[in-house]
């Protein structure tokens, strides 16, 4: 079945430094969304990737869309404390003719940040 | 507008018991979708209902899991007899339209312990 590895599963910062985290799709997706969840708290929608090779920018948060469609990353320039939680990517596959798909979840990479 | 809201935030049950969870999804919202995340690993979707009907239960992991929609309104999902390796958060999320390309709003989740 369709995979999707989240890469790294941790990541320690200093405040000011910044932050990656990748996504590869063992299948072609129609398009990648990706949650943050703060500590104690549940996955919240930050964005949708459709386009290959698709570039969004949502203040600090830069999020890519492969070019083959099979990978995405999420880079945060210069962290802040605010950024702490659990980064999800989620891939979604059209299954064809009436079937709506369904997302598939990276396992998340847990971001810390040091003041 | 009210979020998706779960019942109970957290249960911890004995090996063989039943548990019941439910899940209010936002008003208007017909796609509900049932997830589990077991500790350190991904969200796994379980399945998704359109109003009242299954459209997708290919998630559930086998036949101690059940999930109604009685109404298409609320949903329970109910784990009969539970099992050691049912421990997880299990996450209820809805959209306003059916598919992988609609931001899904996610309640807070049921944390199930069972011992």
């Amino acid at each position: 079945g369709q995979q999707v590895m989240q890469i790294p599963q941790y990541q320690h910062v200093q405040e000011g430094e910044d932050f990656t985290t990748y996504c590869n799709s063992s299948t072609t997706l129609s398009n990648i969304q990706w949650y943050k969840q703060r500590p104690g708290g549940h996955p919240v929608f930050l964005i949708q990737l459709v386009k290959s090779g698709e570039v969004k920018k949502q203040k600090r948060l830069t999020f890519q869309f492969g070019e083959a469609k099979k990978n995405s990353s999420l880079h945060i320039t210069a962290t802040q404390t605010t950024d702490v939680g659990t980064y999800f990517c989620a891939g979604g596959v059209y299954a064809g003719g009436t079937s709506y798909g369904k997302l598939t979840f990276g396992q998340g990479t847990i971001l810390t940040v040091h003041p | 507008e009210a979020g998706v809201t779960q019942f109970p935030s957290h249960s911890v049950i004995e090996k063989g018991q039943t548990v019941t969870l439910r899940c209010d999804p936002i008003s208007g919202h017909d796609n509900l979708y049932w997830y589990r995340r077991v500790m350190g690993k991904e969200i796994k979707f379980l399945l998704h209902f359109v109003k009242e009907s299954k459209q997708d239960e290919s998630g559930m992991p086998n036949n101690r899991f059940l999930a109604e929609r009685t109404g298409g309104t609320y949903s329970t999902l109910k784990v009969q007899p539970a099992e050691l390796e049912d421990s997880g958060v299990y996450f209820c999320a809805s959209s306003q339209d059916a598919g992988t390309s609609y931001e899904q709003y996610f309640g807070p989740g049921t944390r199930l312990t069972v011992t």
